[in-house]
């Protein structure tokens, strides 16, 4: 695609249940990264992958997030019984590759409330 | 790992002055440092990078500088426009991933 496309671009759910956001990078990346964004706040980095594999996942603040990625393209968020505190912009992003320098691209982001 | 400090977090200029935003890293093993305008409700936009091999960079209104002794890298934006308004975001990397500063609120007023 033109760029990296994010979805759902809004979501409200209610405490306890669980969310996935999904991300379609641009193609021909190889490289996907996930970011959280708290209001008013900068980017806090939860995981990237390289092909399908995550070499990192340093970022992700609890077991109760996960994420995957199928066919070296599509990637998925999973955030399970959400809290409150999970409530940001997750931005997802993507590069040609795995190497410092590589420019990377962001999407839009999906903007999660938790009630 | 990486740490980078943003300053100052919010910059209001009247339209036409310069605007500089500085940041400073702790990895003396970084070597990439790109600079993202983001706009209300947008995702980051790349708007100008730099590398470790380069002491400058500049594109038209914009400029970059580092300084790989002091660890520490500055946006410049002179003749700035009401639409230079935004959140810039400066990062760091040399391993895997970018990390980013917490940002900078560059308000200017017509």
């Amino acid at each position: 695609g033109a760029g990296v496309s994010q979805s759902p671009s809004n979501k409200v759910t209610e405490k306890g249940k669980d969310v996935e956001l999904r991300c379609d990078p641009i193609s021909g990346h190889t490289a996907l990264y996930w970011y959280r964004q708290s209001l008013g706040q900068g980017l806090e980095f939860l995981i990237y992958f390289q092909g399908n594999s995550a070499p990192d996942k340093s970022g992700l603040p609890s077991d109760r997030f996960s994420a995957e990625r199928t066919g070296g393209s599509v990637s998925t968020l999973t955030i399970q019984r959400t809290q409150q505190e999970d409530s940001a912009v997750y931005l997802c992003a993507s590069s040609l590759v795995q190497i410092s320098g590589n420019t990377i691209y962001f999407g839009e982001g999906s903007w999660l409330t938790v009630v | 790992g990486e740490n980078v400090e943003q300053h100052p977090s919010t910059l209001s200029v009247q339209e036409g002055d310069s605007a500089v935003i500085k940041c400073t890293y702790s990895d003396s093993a970084s070597n990439y440092f790109p600079w993202y305008k983001q706009e209300l409700g947008k995702g980051p936009q790349l708007i100008i990078d730099i590398r470790s091999n380069v002491g400058e960079k500049k594109d038209q209104r914009i400029a970059v500088t580092l300084n790989k002794t002091a660890k520490h890298f500055s946006l410049h934006i002179t003749e700035t426009q009401p639409e230079d308004s935004a959140v810039y975001f400066c990062a760091a990397t040399g391993y895997s991933t970018l990390t980013f500063g917490k940002g900078t609120m560059l308000l200017v007023s017509p």
